[in-house]
């Protein structure tokens, strides 16, 4: 099956401090990857959606210049958490969505997450 | 606005079946899906639908009802590695997942 990586799993960092999510798409191609935040006992929430050679489109409420997205390849985008504060610590979960699927069955694979806590 | 509604938690005996609701209400419809989540860690697909009906398989089901905007998984002979949150996700008209709060479901021996 298809299978999508993150990493680092957890990362703890300062305050001030940047930090950046790897998500790969290990055996298919997304032209479409999703990064979500969940913090503890909520649901999911999308945060933006990262289509490959173009910009993110990030969910309202989002800060673009916090939350750096490029996605350069068909197998790789990235998160940058920029100037982390306390307040940023969560869960941070992306998902890929099968170039070769159709929209409708589960063409979104979810990555393992990773784990950012800022002091 | 669009709102998937869930309960938050629910109880149950190993063994024993549960069934786990969910309604809904989205700008258009494309699909409803069931996730697995167990604690710190990333959900895992379980179920889809997108006609009326009951989808088995193995031990979970789940069924959906468009026109009440109402779904809902069965987990039969529940096991205590069930024990996780539930998520139910709908597509909507611009193919954008949805997402309900989940159900923390608790199975006690």
């Amino acid at each position: 099956g298809a299978v999508v990586s993150q990493h680092p799993s957890w990362v703890i960092c300062k305050s001030g401090t940047s930090v950046k999510i790897e998500c790969r798409s290990l055996d298919f191609q997304a032209t479409t990857m999703f990064w979500y935040r969940q913090f503890p006992k909520q649901s999911l929430m999308l945060m933006a959606t990262s289509n490959e050679g173009s910009k993110a489109t990030y969910e309202q409420g989002v800060e673009k210049d916090k939350f750096l997205i490029n996605h350069a390849s068909l197998t790789l985008s990235t998160l940058t958490v920029t100037s982390a504060h306390p307040e940023d610590s969560s869960f941070y979960i992306c998902s890929a969505r099968d170039f070769g699927a159709g929209d409708g069955y589960n063409e979104q694979f979810f990555g393992p997450g990773t784990r950012l806590t800022v002091l | 606005g669009q709102n998937i509604d869930q309960p938050t938690e629910m109880t149950a005996t190993e063994g024993a079946i549960v069934q786990i609701n969910c309604t809904y209400q989205t700008s258009g419809f494309n699909g409803l899906f069931w996730y697995q989540q167990h604690a710190g860690e990333a959900p895992t697909f379980l179920s889809y639908n997108v006609l009326d009906g009951l989808e088995e398989k193995g031990r979970f089901s789940s069924f959906l009802s468009r026109s009440k905007g109402y779904s809902y998984l069965l987990l039969k002979e529940l096991q205590m590695k069930d024990s996780a949150s539930y998520l139910c996700a709908v597509k909507d008209s611009n193919y954008q997942l949805i997402w309900g709060a989940g159900t923390k479901l608790i199975i006690k021996p």
